[in-house]
């Protein structure tokens, strides 16, 4: 069973453009959740999306937005990026119910310049 | 609000010994889920032991094993017989118990294993 898919691994933008990062979770796995991680603020929950809608929201600016296709594939669109936003970038899968575990993919690793 | 704390930046234990890792936490919710995850170098989070707040008995995987108490609203991790692939970034990590998952996160503990 393939495991969690994040594409791409790396991603160099310069301030001010947008990016969009995507996961592809566990087949048969219906919520994603994506995470922020920084050498500063460690991990930061961003949203979770859950049979295409988002069901929980971290606090984030509206510059971060996320979708869920019926395939349960992910997007999460950064808008207008900043310095700041250079960090690692985790999405999780999971069945979405309660009491089950979260796989994580290896990440997306951004940098702004 | 949950708040999740890891007292230790960094640790390290000679091959074959036991370590213990802290972790603190706060939460007003009455059914919450502890974690430990183990993240490599190949950045990918693994989950190390998961605790369910209504029960008692501390869990364990093999070499792994957590203390919790949940007066003091603690729960650290211990890794007994330490070997070389055991060296990584540790979090600690609370979600509600509900469908809604949003885990929160410690800083993470650095662990070094000496051989």
């Amino acid at each position: 069973k393939a495991g969690v898919t994040q594409t791409p691994r790396y991603l160099i933008k310069t301030r001010g453009q947008q990016v969009t990062l995507s996961c592809s979770p566990i087949s048969g796995h219906r919520s994603v959740s994506w995470y922020q991680q920084t050498p500063g603020q460690g991990l930061q929950f961003l949203f979770e999306y859950f049979s295409e809608t988002q069901r929980n929201k971290g606090n984030f600016p509206g510059r971060f937005s996320g979708r869920q296709f019926s395939n349960s594939r992910s997007e999460m669109n950064v808008s207008t990026l900043e310095l700041g936003d250079s960090a690692l970038y985790l999405c999780a899968s999971s069945l979405g119910q309660k009491n089950t575990e979260a796989f994580f993919g290896q990440g997306t690793r951004l940098t702004v310049v | 609000a949950q708040t999740v704390t890891q007292s230790q930046p960094e640790m390290s234990v000679q091959e074959a010994e036991t370590v213990t890792l802290s972790c603190t936490y706060d939460t007003s919710e009455s059914d919450y889920y502890l974690f430990w995850y183990k993240q490599p170098p190949s950045r990918q989070m693994i989950l190390v032991i998961r605790q369910e707040a209504y029960k008692q008995q501390n869990a364990t995987e093999n070499r792994f094993s957590v203390n919790f108490q949940k007066a003091a609203k603690s729960f650290s991790l211990k890794i007994s017989d330490s070997q070389l692939g055991d060296a990584a970034m540790y979090f600690c990590a609370c979600s509600n118990a509900g469908n809604n998952r949003k885990l929160i996160w410690g800083l993470g503990t650095s662990l070094g294993v000496n051989p």
